[in-house]
Formats: structure tokens, C-alpha cells, sequence
């Protein structure tokens, strides 16, 4: 049962362009998500973040939009920088639970 | 240290072997969390210790999977009887203070490969 779903596995995205990346969920005690990057051979880094209590939160280019009603999240970047080039992975927790559940991520690949 | 240290980085054992692996996590964060990436998946929970003690360790997949963090600071996890399926990617993690919403701090990683 994946509660954390990334439909798509791979993702190109010309320089200077948005990014779009979608995440949806099936557990509605989530209220807490975080999306982590993953370069070859290190360990994920957190990104950015959003509480169930709003629908967007902005940190420089990146922006994830949360729809509640709808179970789903994306991140937005923009504009897109080859070192962006890296798997991006989707998580969910409900606040006081230290287990993060994961999704099984997206390949952004950024073309010059 | 500056971030969290996890040996070895590659091991390669036999079905039926026991296996430790290590994580020192940052000075000073309490929180320590063990993740398994298998090929193909995302990060999947296996234990969490606040301090010394195991406060969740719903995720370990059965009795052969144990880990220990005896002084709350470094911790093992041991593997006992390998089998084929416990090749993954293990993932420790940190956070300051463990409260559902702290963002992690991962290590690189321990990839196991069992023939």
C-alpha cells in the first residue's frame, strides 16, 4: 500500500523553465510533507517543507503548493539550473509521528 | 562531526552472514533514524532512537534486523542471517530534537549486497 505516490519516475526540463513535480497521498492524517533531493551516491537533503494548515510555502526559487482536498502536493522551480539535475523525493508525516513515509521519487534532469 | 558518518559506504556479504553497520550522527542531536532504500523505492522507515532507547522500531521487518545505540550517540545496526532481499541501500539519519516535523540530516548511505 504506497500511502506516498510519485506517478512520474523521470522528468526533463529545459534551463530557465519550470519545473513541476507532483506528489499524491492517501492518508489523510498526513498534515505534514517535505520534499528531499537526492544527488548519486549522498543522502537525501531536505528542501522545503508545508504544514496542513497552509497551501504554499516559498523558499528562492523553490515553491511547493499543497491541495488538501484534492491529496496532493508539487514543487515548483523555477527558473530550472542544471544543478537541479537530481531525484526528488516526496514525504509525508502526521505531526508527532517520527516516521516519514516516502514516495519513490521523480528523476529531474535539467538540459542545458 | 559535521554531518553524519555511516560505515562502511559498501559491503558485500554471503546469504547467511551477520553484518553490522554504523552511524555516527551529528554531535548533539538526539533523534537517530534508520531508513531502507531499496532499488527502484523511496527511503522506508525501519527504527527510530530518542536518546538511548528504541521509541519506534515498527518498521524493522522482522527478528533478524536489530539495532542498538548504546551511549545515544552512535548507533549499529545488525543484520543476522542475511538473505538475498536485504540488498538496499541503508540510510541513517539525525535531527536535533526528535519531534515529528524536524527535518532529517542524512548520512551517504551503507550499500549492502548479499550474493
Amino acid at each position: 500500500d504506497q500511502q506516498v505516490k510519485q506517478n512520474s519516475p523521470s522528468l526533463s526540463v529545459q534551463e530557465g523553465r519550470i519545473s513541476i513535480l507532483n506528489c499524491d497521498y492517501t492518508n489523510s492524517m498526513f498534515d505534514y510533507f517535505l520534499w528531499y533531493k537526492k544527488y548519486p551516491a549522498e543522502g537525501p537533503t531536505f528542501l522545503i517543507s508545508i504544514s496542513s494548515i497552509k497551501d504554499k510555502n516559498e523558499d528562492g526559487r523553490f515553491t511547493v503548493f499543497l491541495n488538501k482536498s484534492a491529496k496532493h502536493l508539487s514543487l515548483h522551480i523555477v527558473p530550472s539550473q542544471p544543478g537541479d539535475s537530481a531525484v526528488y523525493f516526496c514525504a509525508a508525516t502526521d505531526f508527532g509521528n517520527e516516521k516519514l513515509t516516502f514516495g519513490t521519487g521523480t528523476r529531474l534532469t535539467i538540459i542545458p | 562531526g559535521a554531518g553524519v558518518s555511516q560505515t562502511p559506504s559498501n559491503k558485500v556479504t554471503e546469504k547467511g552472514k551477520y553484518v553490522e553497520l554504523r552511524c555516527d550522527p551529528i554531535s548533539g542531536h538526539t533523534a537517530l533514524y534508520w531508513y531502507r532504500q531499496s532499488l527502484g523505492q523511496g527511503p522506508e522507515f525501519l527504527i527510530y532512537f530518542q536518546g538511548t532507547g528504541a521509541a519506534d522500531d515498527s518498521g524493522l521487518p522482522n527478528d533478524r534486523f536489530f539495532a542498538v545505540r548504546p551511549e545515544g550517540s552512535v548507533s549499529t545496526l545488525k543484520i543476522q542471517r542475511t538473505e538475498r532481499g536485504d540488498s538496499a541501500v541503508y540510510l541513517c539519519a539525525s535531527s536535533l530534537q526528535g519531534t515529528g516535523a524536524n527535518v532529517l540530516t542524512f548520512g551517504a548511505g551503507s550499500r549492502l549486497t548479499v550474493l
